[in-house]
């Protein structure tokens, strides 16, 4: 079947714009996570969503980024304000449970200038 | 921290080779897995070893977990160019169930 896709791609902003990153994770799987990878921070935790729980926000950088996932599919994560430390690729996972592998997307990569 | 830390930071062989990469992590875990990148993009996965659980195998790939010493390797046998990428180990477990917390990540580099 489909794994875990992400758009888009690549992005490009504008420092002090706003940009939403989509993820759709494999179909069935109950848990979704974002991840973010820079040079200077390594693979870091943003945030987890499992089934109709409240969401696991606490790796959030800053109340510039939040995240939703609707009818426990889709996902979006927002960046309001970019700022050029927000430039990083943008992990998407997604695991059956949330003792199970995770399975990740391409990443978006974002660039702010 | 529960990150976990892989040992060596980078590493160089031969094709034909076996390459060793450690990881060691701190608090209690349910389980750890090893991830392998290409090119600064998407993680493949490549094997869950759970708590429970000491040695796991998938092709040419052997996980050990000693959680007496909170440490792991993934041993990766008759290594070939096309396994050059860059090894994670990750783990999940204790309170934040679900999230993983990675290392550093081990750079393999496969020589012809």
């Amino acid at each position: 079947g489909a794994g875990v896709s992400q758009s888009p791609s690549n992005k490009v902003t504008e420092k002090g714009k706003d940009v939403e990153l989509r993820c759709d994770p494999i179909s069935g799987h109950t848990a979704l996570y974002w991840y973010r990878q820079s040079l200077g921070q390594g693979l870091e935790f943003l945030i987890y969503f499992q089934g109709n729980s409240a969401p696991d926000k606490s790796g959030l950088p800053s109340d510039r980024f939040s995240a939703e996932r609707t009818g426990g599919s889709v996902s979006t994560l927002t960046i309001q304000r970019t700022q050029q430390e927000d430039s990083a690729v943008y992990l998407c996972a997604s695991s059956l449970r949330p003792v199970d592998e995770q399975f990740f997307g391409p990443g978006t990569r974002l660039t702010v200038l | 921290s529960q990150q976990g830390e892989e040992d060596p930071q980078a590493l160089s062989i031969q094709e034909g080779e076996n390459a060793t990469m450690n990881c060691s992590y701190k608090t209690s875990i349910n389980n750890l897995q090893w991830y392998r990148q290409n090119s600064g993009r998407g993680l493949v996965h490549l094997i869950l070893i759970r708590s429970n659980e000491r040695e796991k195998h998938s092709g040419r790939l052997r996980v050990t977990l000693d959680t007496s010493k909170k440490s792991s390797s993934l041993l990766i046998t008759a290594s070939r160019a096309a396994d050059t990428a860059s090894y994670f180990c990750a783990t999940a477990g204790g309170s934040t169930l679900g999230r993983l917390y990675f290392g550093r990540g081990t750079q393999l580099t496969v020589w012809p």
